[in-house]
């Protein structure tokens, strides 16, 4: 399995400004995702990371508030933009090699905003 | 889409006893089903998956189980220890679809 290296590990941000959260894996891999995961919840999907080019979002999210880049097949950013208290949250990465295997998941990034 | 239901949201039980997790599915074409382990202040991490084509799959301590045709999966766990203490997310996914849909996740407290 690929090992997913997220940073930072946590921050706390003031209100109205961005983070940029990055996620490293050791080798290549098809997919990556971002997940948000709020206090006490499951995991919700934000995106997937295309590599290349533009990322695909769920519902509910949008490329303003969350833009992803994906440069190549084992790197990617997530950026929390504009941030607001509500914003605070869980945030992952994680890969997949593709349809029906396993996705692992990094540490996450602990993200307060006051 | 798929919905996964997963119950029950908390469980406590006694270090040795057993713990069973339950999940429900709606999709039939969903095909893979893992199952994660995630300790506080840390990502989700894989500890079993099952396939649509077995009924159950051991590892250890822990072991899954499926019926397709009640589209339902469930984990247990036996002699449980106070490290297994975490929450416990489900997950199905189907060919073709690399994005697995979670279950809401359940707290397992094993007390010593």
């Amino acid at each position: 399995s690929a090992v997913i290296s997220q940073k930072p590990s946590r921050d706390i941000c003031q209100r109205g400004t961005s983070l940029t959260i990055q996620c490293q894996v050791d080798s290549q891999v098809t997919m990556m995702f971002w997940y948000r995961q709020q206090p006490g919840q499951s995991l919700t999907l934000i995106a997937t990371a295309n590599q290349g080019s533009e990322a695909t979002y769920e519902s509910g999210f949008v490329i303003d508030k969350f833009p992803i880049s994906r440069p190549n097949l084992t790197f990617s950013t997530l950026t929390v933009s504009n941030m607001s208290p509500e914003d605070s949250s869980i945030y992952l990465c994680s890969d997949s090699q593709g349809s029906g295997t396993e996705a692992f998941f990094g540490q996450g990034t602990r993200l307060t905003v006051v | 889409g798929e919905n996964v239901e997963q119950h029950p949201s908390t469980l406590s039980v006694q270090e040795g006893d057993s713990a069973v997790i339950k999940c429900t599915y709606s999709d039939s074409a969903s095909n893979y089903f893992p199952w994660y382990k995630q300790e506080l202040g840390k990502g989700p991490q894989l500890i079993i998956d099952i396939r649509s084509n077995v009924g159950e799959k051991k590892d250890q301590r822990i072991a899954v189980t499926l019926n397709k045709t009640a589209k339902h999966f469930s984990l247990h766990i036996t002699e449980t220890q106070p490290e297994d203490s975490a929450v416990y997310f489900c997950a199905a996914s189907k060919g073709g679809s690399y994005i697995p849909t979670f279950g809401r996740g359940t707290s397992l407290i094993v007390h010593p």
